[in-house]
């Protein structure tokens, strides 16, 4: 887990509110994943990015979610008019530059959102 | 649809015996496999992988089996300790457009190793 760091670690947030998250990835990393984890659930993939790009975000839900990871600073994770079902634990995971066999991805150790 | 299938949500084993985790694949363009492990509270770390070309990987007292023709593969922690108790993550990896990869990940199961 050391190296991707994500913060904040516990965001408190009321029903309609934004949710900013951010994630910086290990030194020399730059591929960003976001996961979620609903309550009692496992992994979902959400989004994956490179710099100032996105490459797959077909886990991201169609409204109110979106992500960035720009040429400098963090990867964000964007949530508007946040609702208590966004209440869940977020995780970032970055991996080096695509090389074919290096796919293991490190994660954070997540950023807890609780929508009240 | 689950491409990556840990049936088991939950494992309970003493210490000093075998865990066994299972999983299972249905895409046959799966070329790389990992085991996470995550405590609660905390995001997953690396635990293991293997890759298609090989039916074993042992480190330690983890070892992960694959058997392509099941498309199924195992992790076996032995001795089990009760630092092990955490929730395990399966996941599967294939080469997409531009040798950019995807991993499906499995559901988990949440192994307790009782002292």
């Amino acid at each position: 887990n050391a190296g991707v760091m994500q913060n904040p670690r516990h965001l408190v947030r009321r029903r309609g509110q934004e949710a900013r998250l951010r994630c910086s990835p290990m030194k020399g990393h730059s591929h960003v994943y976001w996961y979620r984890q609903l309550p009692e659930e496992g992994l979902k993939f959400m989004v994956y990015l490179q710099k100032e790009n996105i490459i797959d975000e077909s886990g991201m839900p169609k409204e109110r979610f979106s992500a960035e990871f720009p040429k400098e600073g963090p990867s964000i994770l964007r949530i508007q008019q946040v609702v208590r079902g966004d209440s869940a634990a977020y995780f970032c995971a970055s991996s080096p530059q695509g090389t074919y066999s290096g796919n293991t991805i490190y994660f954070g150790e997540g950023s807890w959102l609780t929508v009240v | 649809d689950q491409q990556v299938k840990q049936n088991s949500p939950s494992l309970s084993v003493q210490e000093g015996r075998i865990s066994i985790l299972n999983c299972d694949y249905t895409n046959s363009m799966f070329d790389y496999f990992l085991w996470y492990k995550k405590y609660p509270a905390e995001g997953p770390t690396f635990l293991i992988s293997i890759s298609s070309i090989k039916d074993k990987n042992e480190d330690g007292r983890f070892t992960v089996f694959l058997n392509k023709s099941a498309k199924h593969l195992s992790l076996h922690i032995v001795p089990s300790q009760p630092g092990d108790s955490a929730v395990y993550f399966c996941a599967a990896s294939e080469v997409r457009a531009g040798n950019n990869r995807k991993l499906i990940w499995g559901l988990g199961t949440s192994l307790a190793v009782n002292p």
